[in-house]
């Protein structure tokens, strides 16, 4: 069973415009959410998080926003590069005992030049 | 420069070998991970260590097993118990065992049989 989903396995857009991952959750003990980038034969990387005090979270180019009631959230990348196709984790992790992130299963994002 | 090693990049097993898998960091975090990745898969943990001397079960632990003797250290053992063990294994690492902290990881090891 699925905590953490990420439904969509890839995304193709073109450079310079939008690419948005959308990550869904099920456990309501979760209250923070990381995004994980990951290149073929590397390890993820971390790459921006959010608390569930928040709806928003901004770095660079890159913008998570978080929908408790939906448990929802999505990563935005603005604009997009050719260098950030990559796998797209998404995961969560809360208090109480649920404190090891779970992780989805990734999107796999393609930039076109 | 701080960062988790794992060794070795690749590594082939025969029927009922275990093989053991190494993963060292100098960041001086306390706690470190074991996760496994397969096709179309998410990361699935295997185990974790939160202090040295400590370790806990994962999602996946059967035909796996860890020591954390040192902390810099968090060796994971693939034994013959483990039927299907052809996957790219993760080692993490982070400040602590909170949700909250980031993970960093190594570049992995991929597992293959003979």
């Amino acid at each position: 069973d699925q905590q953490v989903k990420q439904n969509s396995p890839s995304l193709s857009v073109q450079e310079g415009r939008i690419s948005i991952l959308n990550c869904d959750y099920t456990n309501s003990m979760f209250d923070y959410f990381l995004w994980y980038k990951k290149y073929p034969a590397e390890g993820p990387t971390f790459l921006i998080s959010i608390s569930s005090i928040k709806d928003k979270n901004e770095d660079g180019r890159f913008t998570v926003f978080l929908n408790k009631s939906a448990k929802h959230l999505s990563l935005h990348i603005v604009p997009s590069q050719p260098g950030d196709s990559a796998v797209y984790f998404c995961a969560a992790s809360g208090t109480g005992g649920s404190y090891i992130p779970t992780f989805g299963r990734g999107t796999s994002l393609i930039v076109h030049p | 420069d701080g960062g988790i090693t794992q060794s070795p990049k690749y590594l082939f097993r025969k029927e009922g070998q275990n093989v053991t898998l190494s993963c060292e960091q100098n960041l001086n975090h306390d706690a470190m991970y074991w996760y496994r990745q397969d096709p179309g898969q998410g990361l699935r943990l295997i185990y974790y260590s939160q202090i040295v001397n400590d370790f806990q079960k994962g999602d996946i632990a059967e035909g796996y097993s860890v020591s954390r003797e040192k902390k810099e250290s968090f060796p994971l053992t693939v034994t013959s118990a483990q039927k299907n063990p052809t996957a790219f294994y993760l080692c993490a690492s982070s400040i602590s065992g909170q949700g909250s902290q980031p993970q960093h990881f190594g570049d992995g090891t991929r597992l293959s049989i003979l």
